[in-house]
């Protein structure tokens, strides 16, 4: 079965500190991707960042990165320097082998000035 | 600019009536994808396409129809049948097959009410 669990229905930071988003996936496909979007109350989804199971380093994008533990079946978001902009829901995603994608339910992050 | 776009923004459904709700894209993709997002909620696949002429049923398509005629075009129509309608709703495409690098890309969404 293919799965991705969101555990932090929502979280708080402080501008300008870092914060981790976490996000944990279950599938039996040896390959697969791992995609991390943003969706401010606009409602658009944004792709931030990618990670692809055979990738031996973590995805960097900007201030986004992705903590990749294979072993762990996790694939953690980290923003660094909060900034009011970056509230918004944010959605851990998962593409096995094919054309289908599995989300999370997402994380609602608050940053605080 | 390449991209999804989603029409109406906004629409309203009066009761017993079937509304369709519009998407295009100009980025080549042969896969699209209709999600729908309750509020605070995730996305739940509704149908989805990998090719003109053929689209498959996702985890909640009862209520809901589809047709994939042209590669730019993946209409999808809510008909009476479906009792709980309200909801925001996500088209999306990406390159299709083993290619598990290509993320989805997504249209802005129609917000839907009955009224």
């Amino acid at each position: 079965a293919q799965k991705i669990t969101q555990t932090q229905p929502g979280m708080f930071v402080q501008e300008k500190e870092a914060v981790t988003l976490d996000c944990t996936y279950d599938t039996s496909d040896p390959s697969y991707g791992l995609f991390w979007y943003k969706q401010p109350s606009s409602g658009e989804m944004i792709f931030l960042i990618y990670q692809g199971s055979y990738d031996q380093q973590n995805a960097t994008e900007g201030r986004y990165s992705l903590n990749f533990q294979k072993a762990r079946k996790s694939a953690n978001l980290v923003i660094s320097a909060s900034q009011l902009g970056d509230s918004a829901m944010y959605f851990c995603a998962m593409r096995p082998t094919g054309n289908q994608f599995y989300f999370g339910t997402g994380t609602s992050l608050t940053v605080i000035p | 600019d390449g991209g999804i776009t989603q029409s109406p923004k906004y629409l309203f459904r009066k009761e017993g009536q079937n509304v369709t709700l519009s998407c295009e894209q100009n980025l080549n993709h042969d896969a699209m994808y209709w999600y729908r997002q309750d509020p605070g909620q995730g996305l739940r696949l509704i149908y989805y396409s990998q090719i003109v002429n053929d689209f498959q049923k996702g985890d909640i398509a009862e209520g809901y129809s589809v047709s994939r005629e042209k590669k730019e075009s993946f209409p999808l129509t809510v008909t009476s049948a479906q009792k709980n309608p309200t909801a925001f709703y996500l088209c999306a495409s990406s390159i299709p097959g083993g290619l598990i690098n290509q993320p989805q890309h997504f249209g802005d969404g129609t917000r839907l009410s009955i009224l």
